[in-house]
């Protein structure tokens, strides 16, 4: 089992540009996340899925936007990328009834310019 | 979800016990106390959780009060490999829905030779 990977694991965007971060999991869980990490920082939800075909927004939803493909996949878009979104963006996923503990990807480092 | 309150740092010799404190007042009869860390640009990983009873599994000891307002885990034989900001999470869990978990900034635990 690969767990959660993530795709890609660096990208580097001017301001204006727009990217999707890949998310996928082999772990048939129901519960997908994104989340958000600054320098020095915990990590921020932005977007949930709670299982197949909902989404909902988390903490710090604006400027991105998220699709549930599948139940494996799980993808994050920035339509026009600032400078702010300059972070490590983690996706995890869980299976609600069982602990529910989280699973981490391995994170992607963008930085905007 | 109740807040909890973690020392920013903390540091520890190899081999000998660290144990990280969490101060968690306002937990409610249903919330858990769970505990992940994150080794340097990794993704989170789960340790433990528990709800009013001392746990144990193969990474670590979680120790809470009777009261439940407070609680410590306990790495009872610190490696380098340990080093990683570790976060204390206060969540209700089970039933069918997602968790959300809330993380701050943690204790940055420092292991030394």
């Amino acid at each position: 089992n690969a767990g959660v990977t993530q795709t890609p694991k660096f990208q580097v965007l001017k301001t204006g540009q727009s990217m999707t971060l890949q998310c996928a999991q082999d772990m048939n869980h129901n519960s997908m996340y994104w989340y958000r990490q600054d320098p020095g920082m915990g990590l921020r939800l932005i977007y949930y899925s709670a299982s197949e075909g909902t989404t909902d927004k988390g903490e710090v939803p604006n400027g991105y936007n998220v699709s549930r493909l599948n139940k494996r996949e799980f993808s994050l878009r920035l339509e026009s990328a600032a400078p702010s979104q300059t972070s490590v963006y983690f996706c995890a996923s869980s299976e609600p009834g069982q602990g529910n503990e989280q699973f981490f990807g391995p994170g992607t480092r963008l930085t905007v310019l | 979800d109740a807040k909890t309150t973690q020392p920013p740092s903390m540091d520890c010799a190899e081999g000998r016990a660290a144990n990280l404190p969490c101060n968690h007042s306002t937990i409610s009869g249903n919330e858990y106390v769970y505990w992940y860390r994150q080794i340097h640009s990794q993704g989170p990983q789960y340790i433990i959780h528990g709800l009013k009873n001392n746990e144990t599994n193969e990474m670590a000891s979680l120790i809470i009060t009777e009261d439940r307002k407070s609680s410590t885990l306990i790495l009872p034989h610190a490696t380098l490999r340990d080093t990683a900001v570790y976060y204390c999470i206060v969540r209700a869990r089970g039933g069918t829905g997602f968790q959300k978990l809330v993380f701050g900034t943690g204790t940055r635990l420092l292991v030394s030779p």
